[in-house]
């Protein structure tokens, strides 16, 4: 596509649901990020993929996050028994390779109520 | 990655150049300076990025120490559209790829009509 597409761009959920945050990422990008946002903060790195290998997951939170991409293209990030302290911008990049400049997508805006 | 420490906010006159600095004192030989923005509520946007020679694009140039502990981001002639976060950070370009890369609070910039 002509960028990284995320959906949905809205989340609202109640506490304890599961959620699936979905990355499409622009056609042909080898690796694939993870980030978290908090107002105010610049984004917080999660995880990465190059191709459908999880390269480094150091940075999701807890074992309730977890992110696959099965076939090297769309990744899900997906959190399990959400808490409140989840709600946050959750953003997805990509990039042709590990050392190229990264495209973000618009952000998934989740809301954990 | 190294650390990064950026003002928090600079306000810049319309037309006027913008130098955005940033200081990274503890940059290790194989990491590379890069800059980002984020316009509003959009996903962060790749400006430049160099090791050690100065760089410009289209974008922006940017300007890096000898001993390469700190570098200047210059917007040559700023306009209202420049208005936004910018963030510096330095990561290993050759291996690695974007992971745990910390993007700190940036700097926010208001362009001033």
């Amino acid at each position: 596509g002509a960028g990284v597409s995320q959906s949905p761009r809205y989340k609202v959920t109640k506490r304890g649901q599961d959620v699936a945050l979905r990355c499409d990422p622009i056609s042909g990008h080898v690796s694939l990020y993870w980030y978290r946002q908090a107002l105010g903060q610049g984004p917080e790195f999660l995880t990465y993929f190059n191709y459908e290998a999880q390269q480094d997951k150091s940075g999701l939170p807890n074992d309730r996050f977890s992110a696959e991409r099965p076939e090297g293209s769309i990744s899900t990030l997906t959190i399990q028994r959400t808490e409140q302290r989840d709600s946050a911008m959750y953003r997805c990049a990509s990039s042709l390779g590990r050392n190229t400049e990264a495209f973000f997508g618009q952000g998934t805006r989740l809301t954990v109520v | 990655d190294a650390k990064t420490t950026q003002p928090t906010s600079m306000d810049c006159a319309e037309g006027r150049a913008a130098n955005l600095p940033c200081n990274h004192s503890t940059i290790s030989g194989n990491e590379y300076v890069y800059w980002y923005r984020q316009i509003h509520s959009q996903g962060p946007q790749y400006i430049i990025h160099g090791l050690k020679n100065n760089e410009t694009n289209e974008m922006a140039s940017l300007i890096i120490t000898e001993d390469r502990k700190s570098s200047t981001l210059i917007l040559p002639h700023a306009t209202l559209r420049d208005t936004a976060v910018y963030y510096c950070i330095v990561r290993v370009g050759n291996s690695g790829g974007y992971q745990k890369v910390t993007f700190g609070t940036g700097t926010k910039l208001q362009v001033i009509p």
